[in-house]
């Protein structure tokens, strides 16, 4: 039973454009989510957070947008660029645990 | 500083060995956790940890054993492992449950 969810294995984006990572979440107990961008053979790095309370959070060139009726976040990265080329998971947390999605894939393209 | 140190950071171990990862942070988290991840998986919650009690044991098997000794070491001990426990362990901390929680660089697991 995946708590959380992200469709999309892989996303390809041009350099500058905007790279839009989707996630959604099943359980209603989970008020705080996350995003996290991971190498491989590293642990997970955190990039941007928001509350159960807010729809939207926003730092540099990342924005974290959640729609809490519809059980959806998403992060939008703009403008793109190489180096934000990695895995990224979405995370959700609640009754003292962090879920995890099944990661996207993110390339950038020069 | 948002570090936690993670030691070994790769351990080749036989499957009569007991072994022991470490996990260390200073920012005076109170909440720490052990994951594990496969190959493309995400991180696997295992542990957790809330002022140095165990929370939450996500029904882990009994050859592998948390313990935290202090609010800034969190260790877990193997013994008996399978093959199949080959994995990228990772360690984490926040300041309290449901904050941010930040990540040590893992432990590469090779059990033969």
């Amino acid at each position: 039973d995946q708590q959380v969810k992200q469709n999309s294995p892989s996303l390809s984006v041009q350099e500058g454009r905007i790279s839009i990572l989707n996630c959604d979440y099943t359980n209603s107990m989970f008020d705080y989510f996350l995003w996290y961008k991971k190498y491989p053979a590293e642990g997970p790095t955190f990039l941007i957070s928001i509350s159960s309370i807010k729809d939207k959070n926003e730092d540099g060139r990342f924005t974290v947008f959640l729609n809490k009726s519809a059980k959806h976040l998403s992060l939008h990265i703009v403008p793109s660029q190489p180096g934000d080329s990695a895995v990224y998971f979405c995370a959700a947390s609640g009754g003292g645990k962090l879920i995890f999605g099944q990661g996207t894939e993110l390339s950038v393209k020069p | 500083d948002t570090e936690v140190t993670q030691t070994p950071k790769h351990l080749v171990m036989g499957m009569t060995n007991k072994k022991s990862l470490k996990c260390e942070q200073h920012m005076g988290h109170r909440a720490m956790y052990w994951y594990k991840q496969k190959a493309k998986k995400p991180p696997e919650l295992m542990f957790v940890y809330s002022y140095e009690k165990l929370s939450i044991n996500e029904s882990v098997p009994s050859r592998f054993s948390p313990e935290c000794p202090n609010s800034s070491l969190l260790n877990l001990h193997l013994h008996a492992l399978q093959p199949e426990d080959s994995a990228l362990y990772l360690c984490a901390s926040s300041h309290r449950l449901n904050t941010e929680a930040f990540f040590g660089q893992g432990t590469r697991l090779t059990v033969v």
